[in-house]
């Protein structure tokens, strides 16, 4: 199993204004991803963290406004800039060892933009 | 992509066994089957998940039809709480591992 820490695990912000959010994961991981859940919505992938190059993009989400930073095995960045309400969300990082496996995920960033 | 189709919701009676069906009739032959759910305000949590073959551990059962185009988790003692929503997934293999794209899921309540 692993233990994934988010941080913050809640936000509530200025619209206009960019939040990061974290994920780390207690040991090396082969893959990260990153989730959006609307309020009463299912889990919405946004990207595939790729360590040491671009991440990879859902169709609907753009680098410039996610950026997405992944520097090492154990931990990436979120970034949610230029926010408006409509971001208001919980963010969720998780995490995949390999093929036939399980995935893990974190507990979650629950954001509010007013 | 393989999509999964569940019923938006169901109800079991506290102690008997809970089926939930999914539907995966495009499954492809190396794409997994999984299972997680999601209780209120907690991230997801992993419950089963298999290829072929019907599959049990300590929180489940995952039967498989031949065809693999559906398959049924069963909580085989529901208790109050598993009461959560759960979510049938067909993973897609990106650089040797599974990304899983979720569907809307089944609210499943168990009552007393």
């Amino acid at each position: 199993s692993a233990v994934i820490s988010q941080k913050p695990s809640r936000d509530i912000c200025q619209r206009g204004t960019s939040l990061t959010i974290q994920c780390q994961v207690d040991s090396q991981v082969t893959m990260m991803f990153w989730y959006r859940q609307q309020p009463g919505q299912s889990l919405t992938l946004i990207a595939t963290a790729n360590q040491g190059s671009e991440a990879t993009y859902e169709s609907g989400f753009v680098i410039d406004k996610f950026p997405i930073s992944r520097p090492n095995l154990t931990f990436s960045t979120l970034t949610v800039s230029n926010m408006s309400p409509e971001d208001s969300s919980i963010y969720l990082c998780s995490v995949v060892w390999g093929l036939g496996t399980e995935a893990f995920f974190g507990q979650g960033t629950r954001l509010t933009v007013v | 992509d393989a999509k999964t189709t569940q019923p938006p919701s169901m109800d079991c009676a506290e102690g008997r066994a809970a089926n939930l069906p999914c539907n995966h009739s495009t499954i492809s032959g190396n794409e997994y089957v999984y299972w997680y759910r999601q209780i209120h305000s907690q991230g997801p949590q992993y419950i089963i998940h298999g290829l072929k073959n019907n599959e049990t551990n300590e929180m489940a059962s995952l039967i498989i039809t031949e065809d693999r185009k559906s398959s049924t988790l069963i909580l085989p003692h529901a208790t109050l709480r598993d009461t959560a929503v759960y979510y049938c997934i067909v993973s897609l293999r990106i650089q040797g591992a599974q990304k899983l794209v979720f569907g809307q899921g089944t609210r499943l309540t168990i009552n007393p």
